[in-house]
């Protein structure tokens, strides 16, 4: 069945940038999402990329999606604090049952 | 628009007891999902509803169930429940149309089996 893959820990320094990285398995996706989760809350949506791009940008977040590789990556630029979080990729694939997520990647902002 | 409700946010029952969550989407949102969240597994798809109908389903046991009324809420029910369903549960909705379209998540509810 479809896969989704991400490293579980990140950790960046305040005012650098982030850069979480997701791999997938169905090549039939059409979209690929990225949903932040923070502390008891549940799923943020931040951004989403259509499989016909290469890239979405949306103020600090930039998306790259590597069609062939099936890869994805989510950039934070000048992360803060604020941005500590689990972040989840995640897919629809050609058939409708649901999202595939990722394990999601924990997001650790050092001073 | 106001977002996508969950209530309980949470609950605490005992083993073999049943529970019904339920969620209320967004205004105009016609399909509501289902997804478990745990530790160990992650977010797993259970169920959609659209129009009063399950529309697709997940790999969990009959004892997860759901429904869709008229005005597209929709309810979740566990019943004989295990320790292992101590879980967040999400719901998300969407318009409906296409397969493809973006969903948003509430904040889900919180279930601890004693």
């Amino acid at each position: 069945g479809e896969d989704v893959e991400q490293s579980l820990f990140l950790s960046v320094r305040e005012g650098d940038s982030s850069v979480i990285n997701c791999t997938y398995t169905d090549s039939s996706s059409t979209y690929l999402y990225w949903y932040k989760q923070e502390p008891g809350a549940g799923l943020q949506l931040l951004t989403y990329i259509f499989s016909n791009m290469d890239m979405k940008q949306d103020q600090r977040l930039t998306v790259l999606l590597n069609k062939k590789d099936k890869h994805l990556s989510l950039r934070i630029a000048d992360t803060q604090t604020g941005d500590s979080a689990i972040y989840f990729c995640a897919e629809r694939g050609g058939g409708a049952d649901g999202l595939t997520f990722g394990k999601g990647t924990h997001l650790i902002i050092q001073p | 628009k106001a977002g996508v409700t969950q209530t309980p946010r949470y609950l605490i029952k005992t083993r073999g007891q049943q529970v019904t969550l339920s969620c209320s989407p967004i205004s105009g949102h016609r399909s509501v999902s289902w997804y478990q969240q745990t530790p160990g597994q992650g977010l797993q798809f259970l169920f959609e509803y659209f129009s009063e109908t399950q529309r697709n389903k997940g790999n969990f046991p009959g004892r997860f169930s759901g429904r869709q009324f008229s005005n597209s809420r929709s309810e979740m029910n566990v019943s004989t429940l295990e320790l292992g369903d101590s879980a967040l549960y999400l719901c998300a909705t969407s318009q409906g149309r296409t397969a493809q379209e973006t969903q948003y998540f509430g904040p889900g509810t919180r279930l601890l089996v004693l």
